[in-house]
């Protein structure tokens, strides 16, 4: 299998607060994992890529201050949205790819179920 | 950043038709996805191509992988009401070697009429 679960699936908190979303690899170790995000009927937006143990690559214009990724194991990464505002509000995706060398659908993206994010 | 041109934008069908939709891309690719993403959901991985000229199915759905490797589509046959989602292909650049991110199109929003 490849299943990826995000927690919490979704949040609502005040403008100023800190929220943080956790990303597993629920039966696999994944090399890398990816976080996006999505704005209402609009593709995935590639926000930053991360390996375990190593720092976070963010895309162009994603403010990495903003934006905390933290890649603990193989099968944890988290993103904490720091002094979330409104404009913050979005849905919130994550995807994992396989470790190993065996290629192919094996080692491809699979995504989370979201967290969609409100900020008031 | 890079986009991938995919069309039509949103398709309203009867059930039982067949589907089409593509993606095409100025850049080469080495790998072509497409996955189905339902409401309030994550993405789903649909069919995985690797090889130009490949053709893959899984179950009513089928892709390719275009020769020029610029474009790939996916067809849906006698489509029913669980089809209905947001379909995005994807592709990898290999100009991009081993960091291998995905491009995604902006989606084909599929409507099925019982």
């Amino acid at each position: 299998g490849a299943v990826v679960s995000q927690h919490p699936s979704w949040v609502i908190c005040k403008s100023g607060t800190s929220v943080k979303i956790e990303c597993r690899s629920l039966d696999f170790q994944a090399t890398t994992m990816f976080w996006y995000r999505q704005f209402p009927k609009q593709s995935l937006m590639l926000m930053a890529t991360s390996n375990e143990g190593s720092k976070a690559t963010y895309e162009q214009g994603v403010e990495k201050d903003k934006f905390l990724i933290n890649h603990a194991s193989l099968t944890l990464s988290t993103l904490t949205v720091t002094s979330a505002h409104p404009e913050d509000s979005s849905f919130y995706i994550c995807s994992a790819r396989r470790r190993g060398l065996a290629g192919g659908v094996y080692n491809e993206q699979f995504f989370g179920p979201g967290t969609r994010l409100t900020v008031l | 950043g890079q986009q991938l041109n995919q069309s039509p934008q949103s398709m309203f069908i009867q059930e039982g038709e067949d589907v089409s939709m593509n993606c095409t891309s100025s850049s080469i690719f080495n790998t072509w996805l497409w996955y189905k993403q339902e409401p309030g959901e994550g993405p789903v991985l649909l069919i995985a191509l690797y090889k130009a000229g490949e053709l893959t199915s899984n179950g009513r759905l089928t892709a390719q992988f275009g020769i020029t490797r610029k474009d790939s589509f996916l067809n849906i046959s006698a489509s029913i009401p669980s089809d209905v989602g947001i379909y995005f292909c994807a592709g990898r650049n290999a100009s991009r070697g081993s960091q291998g991110n995905l491009i995604f199109g902006k989606g084909t929003k599929l409507s099925v009429k019982p």
